[in-house]
């Protein structure tokens, strides 16, 4: 079974500061993809980033970076610089296929 | 070019009732997939439609099911609802290909009492 953890409901920061947000998951797949979603008070649901699970180099985009780690089954989120824009929950999910599985997320709030 | 539309985005109805919630998906994407989001939950996958095929479908009863049209447009209903069946729900449109970004709409509320 496709299984993703996020131990951490919820977390705060100080304005540009940074902050790290954990997902552990579990698959027997070798090919598949990792995602970051963002979900601000709006609903919409926004990418933040994606790994490719057969890359070794993290992905990175702009002020957010994961650090993962494939044989540990570990993808977490760094948001450096935090903006109060950042508010919102974070769901990390696995994606193999069309098919997605979340994590039950994580609420952030940076705090001014 | 336009984003995923899902309509209507709020709902409220009683016990018993059936409803059903339309999702348009991304021009020229063929993979639409519906979640239910809850507070505690996450979300939980439904079901994915592709080309107007069920290829995937979560642990749900069978009051939960959905169709989708040639044009992709994707319709769920719920039949018999019930408490429990007050969630966001979540429609993600993506295109062929594997593992590809998923993009989501803004969610049909839906609140039942």
């Amino acid at each position: 079974a496709q299984t993703v953890t996020q131990s951490q409901p919820e977390m705060s920061v100080q304005e540009a500061e940074t902050v790290t947000l954990s997902c552990t998951y579990d698959t027997s797949e070798n090919n598949y993809y990792l995602f970051w979603y963002k979900q601000p008070p709006s609903r919409q649901m926004i990418l933040v980033i994606r790994q490719e699970a057969y890359k070794q180099q993290n992905a990175t985009e702009n002020r957010f970076s994961v650090n993962f780690q494939k044989a540990a089954k570990s993808f977490s989120l760094k948001i450096s610089d935090s903006q109060l824009g950042d508010t919102a929950m974070y769901f990390c999910a696995f994606g193999t296929g069309n098919q997605f599985y979340f994590g039950t997320g994580t609420s952030l709030t940076v705090i001014p | 070019k336009a984003g995923v539309t899902q309509t209507p985005r709020y709902l409220i109805k009683t016990r018993g009732q059936q409803v059903t919630l339309s999702c348009s998906p991304i021009s020229g994407h063929r993979s639409v997939s519906w979640y239910q989001q809850t507070p505690g939950q996450g979300l939980q996958f439904l079901f994915e439609y592709f080309s107007e095929t069920q290829r995937n479908k979560g642990n749900f009863p069978g009051r939960f099911s959905g169709r989708q049209f040639s044009n992709s447009r994707s319709e769920m209903n719920v039949s018999t609802l019930e408490l429990g069946d007050s969630a966001l729900y979540l429609c993600a449109s993506s295109s062929l290909g594997k593992n590809t970004e998923a993009f989501f709409g803004q969610g049909t509320r839906l609140t039942v009492v």
